[in-house]
Parts: structure tokens; sequence; C-alpha cells
């Protein structure tokens, strides 16, 4: 969607590897988001940011840590990829102003 | 916790008709989203209800919300083909952090 990106859109990854999604944002919003799309579990929270260097974790952290130096961008580093974190990662913004959430395009990655 | 609950998981349906889906949560909150995402694509905005009795229409689709019940529906009305997609109610775990707990989605087909 205009004004997120998410970047890489595909990646295989081996077990055992870090690995780093990126989230960029032009709308200047406060709050950032990571999600992950399972079938059967719908989009679960992984952490949220809430302003830079403002982060906390959501339903699914374990195995994830986040970034957000910039207003712009939030990352997701997967600290040691298993085979479990193969998934869709959806980041999404929000602005109080506006309700609702926009989401950026995904990042489908698999770990073999 | 809060647990967000929609039925039915999958449904089918022959163009012309009409049928509710709804979106059951646990605790209370008086905001409430509907996203639908079409496969292999990110997730888009339909509705945003903010308080008890809330009510949005666009198009085939309307949207309600009953926050003493915790329930709202997404009603569609003489569904068409374009209408295939799986939809997704999410609820605003906190208020003030924008955090949101998104249901398992239900998986609509219209058939011609």
């Amino acid at each position: 969607d205009a004004g997120i990106t998410q970047s890489p859109r595909h990646k295989v990854t081996e077990t055992g590897t870090p690995v780093t999604l990126r989230c960029h944002q032009t709308e200047n919003h406060r709050y950032m988001y990571w999600y992950r799309q399972d079938p059967g579990h719908g989009l679960r929270l992984i952490h949220y940011s809430y302003g830079v260097k403002d982060t906390d974790k959501g339903e699914v952290s374990d195995g994830y840590s986040v970034s957000r130096s910039k207003t712009e961008d939030f990352l997701l580093t997967l600290e040691s990829a298993t085979s479990s974190q193969t998934s869709v990662y959806f980041c999404a913004i929000s602005d109080w102003a506006r309700e609702g959430y926009t989401f950026g395009s995904g990042t489908r990655l698999t770990v073999v | 916790e809060l647990k967000v609950e929609q039925n039915p998981l999958f449904l089918s349906m022959q163009e012309g008709k009409n049928y509710t889906i709804y979106c059951n949560y646990s605790t209370t909150s008086d905001r409430l989203y509907w996203y639908r995402q079409d496969p292999g694509k990110s997730l888009e905005s339909l509705f945003v209800l903010l308080s008890n009795g809330a009510v949005k229409q666009e198009g085939r689709l309307m949207a309600s919300l009953d926050t003493k019940a915790r329930l709202s529906t997404l009603h569609i009305t003489a569904a068409v083909h374009d209408l295939s997609a799986t939809y997704f109610c999410a609820v605003d775990a906190t208020s003030g952090t924008y955090k949101y707990i998104f249901g398992t989605g239900t998986r609509l087909k219209v058939l011609a």
C-alpha cells in the first residue's frame, strides 16, 4: 500500500540463521506493528512500537526482537530462525487521529 | 486475555443470497474493525466501528457493533462473486495502544 513498504517480499533461509525484515513508512505515523499470519490463527501480534525506541511485546514475541531508531523504520529480527517461524509477516501502521491500520504487502518467509 | 472468535470459518454461498458473519469477543471494547483479504494479498480496511450501536454500510456489506453483547456482525446482501475473500474482524485490545487482536477469519466463497 502507498506509504508503507516491506522488504524483502520473499525470503528463504536456513534454520539457525538470523533474519531481519524491514518495514518502512512515509506517513509519519506514530504506531507500527508486526504481525504474523498462519492458517487457522488469523493474525497474531509479535511486537509493536509507539514511538522511536519505544517498543513492546505482543502475544507471540518469543524468538523475535525489534528495533525502531527512526520514525519511518521498524525492523523485525528473528534471532535464530526456526521452521516454526515460517509464515507471512505483515507490518502495519496507525495514526491515533485516524482509526484503523494500514498494512504493508507482507513478507513470505520460509525457514528450511 | 482478549479472545476474538469468528464464525463461520468457511462459508460457501450462492450469488444473490444473504448471509451474516459473526464476530464475538471476550472483554470490554468499543472499537472493532473489519478487514478484507484476497488470496496472496494484504489486508484492506472495510469498516471502523467506534461505539455501541455503530452501523456502517458499503455496497453489499453492512457492519454493526453491539458492545454490550460483545458482538459484531458483517451482513452480506445479494452476494456477488467479487465478494469472495477472507474477512477478519479485529478488536482493540487496550484503549490507547491501538493493539488489535484479530479473529481467525472467515473464508467466503460466492458461487455463480
